[in-house]
């Protein structure tokens, strides 16, 4: 059975770093074409791609953040980190991991996190 | 704006059939394969479609994807109350060199 559960600070003051951690099992991000990625949902509004790490170690970034975003991985623990620096308000949203079992560019998120809820603010 | 242009709103009548659409360009579903999310408010999205017109275990066959060069549509035919969500396309992107999703179509069950 694969599951996915986001863990991290539910408030977060503008300017600071944003840690997530996406733990997960009944899967290894060892495994041949296995990635896990982060999307996240302002309140109210759409789905926005932010990240993806394979099971080579390759990463990917939406462009409009990526000088803000770092992401990472520990195989042994299961768990895939993001990072994001200097927050703004306009960070505040739901984060969610999702698992992709095909590397490459058609891929899609066949589990998905509950997600954690992140809002921004002094 | 979306890269991927979804109609905001749809709807229609239980046992009757809605169409959603979603337009792209040749960098995304022109070159790679689309897939759609349902999200009902409060839930995490969960894959309807994959590889254009794929349903996962699971998906009910009263919904069906199509593709046709830089579109996709996905069809919901015999409308229940428990479709009434947001539907979300994705697809590769080469220009943003990332994954880009619509901006969402909010379906009612009227």
């Amino acid at each position: 059975q694969v599951t996915l559960r986001e863990s991290g600070p539910a408030l977060v003051k503008p300017t600071q770093t944003l840690t997530l951690t996406c733990t997960f099992s009944g899967f290894s991000l060892s495994t041949d074409r296995m990635c896990v990625n982060w999307i996240r949902q302002p309140p109210g509004k759409a789905l926005e791609w932010l990240a993806r790490i394979d099971w080579d170690d390759d990463k990917y970034y939406t462009t409009s953040l990526k000088t803000r975003l770092t992401i990472s991985k520990d195989t042994s623990k299961n768990q895939v980190v993001l990072t994001m620096t200097n927050v703004d308000p306009v960070d505040t949203a739901t984060y969610y991991c999702a698992r992709s079992p095909l590397g490459g560019y058609n891929y899609y998120f066949d589990y998905w996190g509950q997600g954690t809820l992140v809002t921004v603010s002094s | 704006q979306s890269v991927l242009a979804q109609p905001p709103s749809a709807s229609e009548t239980p046992g009757q059939r809605v169409t959603i659409s979603c337009s792209g360009s040749r960098s995304n579903i022109g070159t790679y394969t689309v897939n759609w999310y349902q999200q009902v408010p409060g839930t995490a999205p969960k894959l309807l479609m994959y590889n254009n017109d794929q349903r996962p275990s699971g998906v009910p066959d009263r919904f069906s994807g199509s593709k046709s060069g830089t579109s996709v549509s996905l069809t919901i035919s015999g409308l229940q109350s428990e479709d009434e969500a947001d539907y979300y396309c994705a697809a590769w992107d080469d220009g943003l060199n990332g994954l880009v999703f619509g901006g969402g179509t909010k379906l009612t069950v009227l």
